[in-house]
This record gives structure tokens, C-alpha cells and sequence, in this order.
């Protein structure tokens, strides 16, 4: 079955960079999500989008950004990166909003981040 | 806001031993879904077992077994007849039933590591 597909797997960047992650949910998930794990860290949500709309906002700073596309992929984009951005992105996805709280978030990978 | 506690930081058993991972909730919904995710050493989050708060009925799954009691908010989870593929990072979470969807709280995870 496919899975929800995350690149890069690992992006190495100097403070000050910019970096985008790229996320594909499974096919027909209509929801994606962005968490960030630090080291040792529970992850922490950052934002999610329905149907390429941003549905909720967690703890993302301003320097980041996300969008969800017409072909229901999803880029998180983080600007001007500090040291403490060095983390595991993970995107998730899920389907049918409407039954709130009760899917399944399907993860992907991870992407490492790590900034120098 | 919700909360979700995992009291324990590392567990360190011998091959073949029960483990349990405990998990305390808090949350002002009535209605709310709990789930437990592994997070192996390669790096994933998968996903292991999902619960509403209208169902305490524990279940067997295996080596894997659930005890939700609303009473204490407390949804612990135990592994029985450990092996060491089980070595890996135990995430509690939570979801309410929100508008925005199904955004996850997770707890600080437990280490689980096993040996032989």
C-alpha cells in the first residue's frame, strides 16, 4: 500500500539558509499534517491543511511556511534557519476531516534537518 | 488545553519480559481518541492502536494489550513476552474531537529497550 512519501530524507543547511520539505499523502487523503521532532523530543504540531486550506495552527514559528497544492502535496518552507531548527519534520495525512479526532494519522519517514 | 503524560523515560527489560507503559490524559472534551505510536530506531512513527472515550474495553492484539480506565484517565499499554524488535520509542496521544481535525498531542515518550 503506498505510504505518505517525504523528501528530502536528510538536507543539511548553514543558519541563515532557506529549506523546503516536500510531503505526498497517500492517495485519496484529503488532510495533511507537519510536526517537528526535536532531539529527544515529543513532536510537536506545526500546521495542517483540508482540502489546500490551512485548517489548524500549532506552535510554527513566523519564519516558516506551508501550503497544500491542487495535487494534494504539501511543502513546508522554513526561512532564515536557526540552529534550534535542527529536527525530524514528519508530514502525516489522514482521511475524511468530518470525523474529527477519530482518524488515523498516517506518517511518513521523516525528514532530518540539520542545520549548521 | 489537553495534556498527555508518560511518566516514564526509559524502561530496560530482559528479552521475554512483560513491559507496561503507562499514559495519563487530560482533556476537557467528553469526547476524545487516544492512540499509542512506536517510533523504532530507524525513525518512523507507526501506528499501533487507536481508542474513543466511550470505549474502555481493553483489548489483547497479539504480545500487545491496552487498559483504557476513564475513571483515572489513564490509557496504558503492555507488551508481554518481550522480544527485541520491541526496542524502540512508545508515544501516547490524544486527539480531540475539534472542528479542526485530528491534531495530535503526544506525550514526552517512553525508551523501551530490550535485551537479549
Amino acid at each position: 500500500a503506498a505510504g505518505v512519501i517525504q523528501s528530502p530524507r536528510h538536507l543539511i543547511k548553514e543558519k541563515r539558509e532557506t529549506a523546503t520539505l516536500k510531503c505526498y499523502p497517500i492517495p485519496r487523503h484529503d488532510t495533511v499534517y507537519w510536526y517537528q521532532q526535536g532531539p529527544g523530543q515529543d513532536p510537536q504540531f506545526l500546521i495542517s491543511f483540508y482540502e489546500k486550506m490551512q485548517s489548524d495552527k500549532g506552535s510554527i514559528p513566523d519564519r516558516f511556511s506551508a501550503q497544500q497544492f491542487s495535487d494534494y502535496h504539501s511543502e513546508l518552507n522554513m526561512s532564515s534557519l536557526e540552529l534550534g531548527d535542527s529536527a525530524l519534520y514528519f508530514c502525516a495525512s489522514s482521511l475524511d476531516r468530518a470525523s474529527s479526532g477519530a482518524n488515523v494519522l498516517t506518517f511518513g519517514a521523516g525528514s532530518r534537518l540539520t542545520v549548521l | 488545553a489537553q495534556k498527555v503524560t508518560q511518566a516514564q523515560t526509559e524502561i530496560s527489560v530482559v528479552e521475554k519480559e512483560d513491559v507496561t507503559l503507562d499514559c495519563v490524559y487530560e482533556t476537557r472534551d467528553t469526547t476524545y481518541y487516544l492512540f499509542w505510536y512506536k517510533q523504532p530506531p530507524s525513525g518512523e512513527l507507526v501506528f499501533l492502536i487507536r481508542r474513543n472515550s466511550f470505549d474502555e474495553q481493553n483489548e489483547i492484539s497479539g504480545r500487545y494489550s491496552w487498559n483504557f480506565q476513564k475513571s483515572t484517565s489513564s490509557f496504558n499499554f503492555t507488551i508481554t513476552a518481550s522480544q527485541v524488535v520491541d526496542s524502540a520509542v512508545y508515544f501516547c496521544a490524544l486527539s480531540e474531537a475539534t472542528a479542526a481535525g485530528n491534531k495530535l498531542t503526544f506525550g514526552g515518550g517512553t525508551r523501551v529497550l530490550v535485551k537479549p
